[in-house]
């Protein structure tokens, strides 16, 4: 079975750094894409971007480009999604998913971690 | 960016009828590789998506086939045929065409 499995909900004040995980586990690890994906009220589901765990290729969507950081570590079969200063505007559910056929769908997502950022 | 448009933004219906949802998309979806990447996903309330559908019509596995989905170029559409209790969410559209990948605004499907 395809499982997801990310870290837990956390709440961090702005400015913090805070580093969140993807373990992936019932498949072959470096061969699929992992996306990450944003869900707030406002603006709904947003695609972050893209890594492929197999040589670390990682595509990142304009808006997200410089406040993000997607890595993986394949030796665990893990992804994480990663800021280095945070805003109260990056409050949101954070999900990551497995991206088939050249991550042109999402075919397994994991459960989701709340991000809270607040003073 | 492609911009993905839903309509209706919430739908209604009455179990055991039919719902239809359209996605609109700013520009053709048509990939250089032949394919349309268009996918209709739902989110049940307090899960994460899933997959529903993918290249406009190709049920995933497991997804019952009360569902279809449909549509060429910018215009595309996903069917519930008797709609169930199960079935209630939000539905969304996504291209992935082209980066970034983008979705639709969400239908919320809800029960009369």
């Amino acid at each position: 079975e395809v499982r997801l499995v990310q870290s837990e909900a956390e709440v961090k004040e702005p400015g913090e750094s805070l580093k969140i995980s993807c373990k992936g586990s019932g498949y072959s690890f470096t061969t699929y894409w992992i996306a990450w994906v944003r869900q707030t009220p406002e603006k709904g589901l947003e695609c972050m971007g893209i890594i492929y765990p197999g040589d670390s290729d990682t595509r990142y969507s304009p808006s997200f480009k410089g406040h993000v950081t997607i890595s993986t570590d394949k030796s665990i079969n893990t992804a994480y999604l990663q800021w280095s200063s945070l805003k109260a505007s990056d409050t949101a559910i954070y999900y990551c998913a497995r991206g088939f056929e050249m991550a042109t769908m999402f075919d397994s997502w994991g459960q989701g971690t709340l991000v809270t950022v607040s003073s | 960016d492609i911009v993905m448009t839903q309509t209706p933004l919430s739908s209604p219906v009455t179990l055991g009828q039919p719902a239809s949802i359209s996605c609109r998309s700013s520009q053709s979806l048509v990939h250089s590789d032949g394919n349309t990447h268009l996918s209709w996903l739902q989110q049940r309330p307090g899960q994460p998506p899933r997959l529903l559908i993918s290249k406009i019509s190709n049920r995933f596995s497991g997804v019952p086939d009360r569902f279809s989905g449909s549509g060429a170029g910018t215009d595309f559409t996903l069917k519930i045929s008797r709609v169930e209790a199960e079935d209630v969410g939000v539905y969304y559209c996504m291209q992935a065409t082209q980066f970034p990948r983008s979705f639709g605004q969400g239908t919320k499907l809800e029960i009369k």
